[in-house]
């Protein structure tokens, strides 16, 4: 079945710690995203990718960072600089511009939960 | 800057009754979806809107699209307690593909 796996779907982080989540897709999109939720909110922007090797910041993308190099994956790097103490992220794919056609042009994963302990 | 507002966010309903959830948005836009998300879950999608006077239905749910009030609307009848969850209503920018999300409906149906 095609899909966006995320991993891992817990995950601790110590201050001053660096750690990266996992996202990979078999659905051949070529757009891919990082959505962050924080408690009680909704989702805003991080990263966004539209195409292998290249990606654009969104609404937060302070303390953290990406990479495109693989059509199916586009890992996520929380850094140290990144001072939120809780949060979801989502990550999601869809074709170019999104499917117009389909009910179902994003395709989301099922999320980490990351702590600062 | 694209803002998408919903509200109420926060809604509290017997079963049985209906209500509506209002989505606006601030600048034209491609198309808008509606989505569900349980709690610690992922999202869900319920509908695309792409066109003015859309309308799409499911179960209970049924949502609609006015691109020249930028308003969609998601109209619950007769609720029943399967609906409780969070709802979210996104939106796309003309020629874009990033989502911009609303802050969500935080839906509770009561027996």
């Amino acid at each position: 079945d095609g899909g966006i796996t995320q991993s891992p779907k817990y995950l601790f982080r110590k201050e001053g710690q660096n750690v990266t989540l996992s996202c990979e897709q078999n659905l051949n999109h070529d757009a891919m995203y990082w959505y962050r939720q924080d408690p009680g909110q909704g989702l805003r922007l991080i990263y966004y990718s539209q195409i292998v090797n290249d990606f654009q910041k969104g609404d937060i993308a302070e303390g953290y960072s990406v990479s495109r190099e693989k059509k199916e994956s586009f890992p996520l790097t929380v850094t140290s600089a990144q001072k939120n103490p809780t949060a979801f992220s989502l990550c999601a794919s869809s074709p170019p511009g999104g499917d117009k056609s389909s009910n179902y042009g994003y395709t989301f994963g099922s999320g980490t939960r990351l702590t600062v302990v | 800057e694209l803002k998408v507002e919903q509200n109420p966010l926060f809604l509290s309903m017997q079963e049985g009754k209906n209500y509506t959830i209002y989505c606006n948005y601030s600048t034209t836009s491609d198309r808008l979806y509606w989505y569900r998300q349980d709690p610690g879950k992922s999202l869900e999608s319920l509908f695309v809107l792409l066109s003015n006077g859309a309308v799409k239905q499911e179960g209970r749910l049924m949502a609609s699209l006015d691109t020249k009030a930028r308003l969609s609307t998601l109209h619950i009848t007769a609720a029943v307690h399967d609906l409780s969850a969070t709802y979210f209503c996104a939106v796309v920018r003309a020629s874009g593909s990033r989502l911009t999300f609303g802050e969500g409906t935080q839906l509770t149906v009561n027996p």
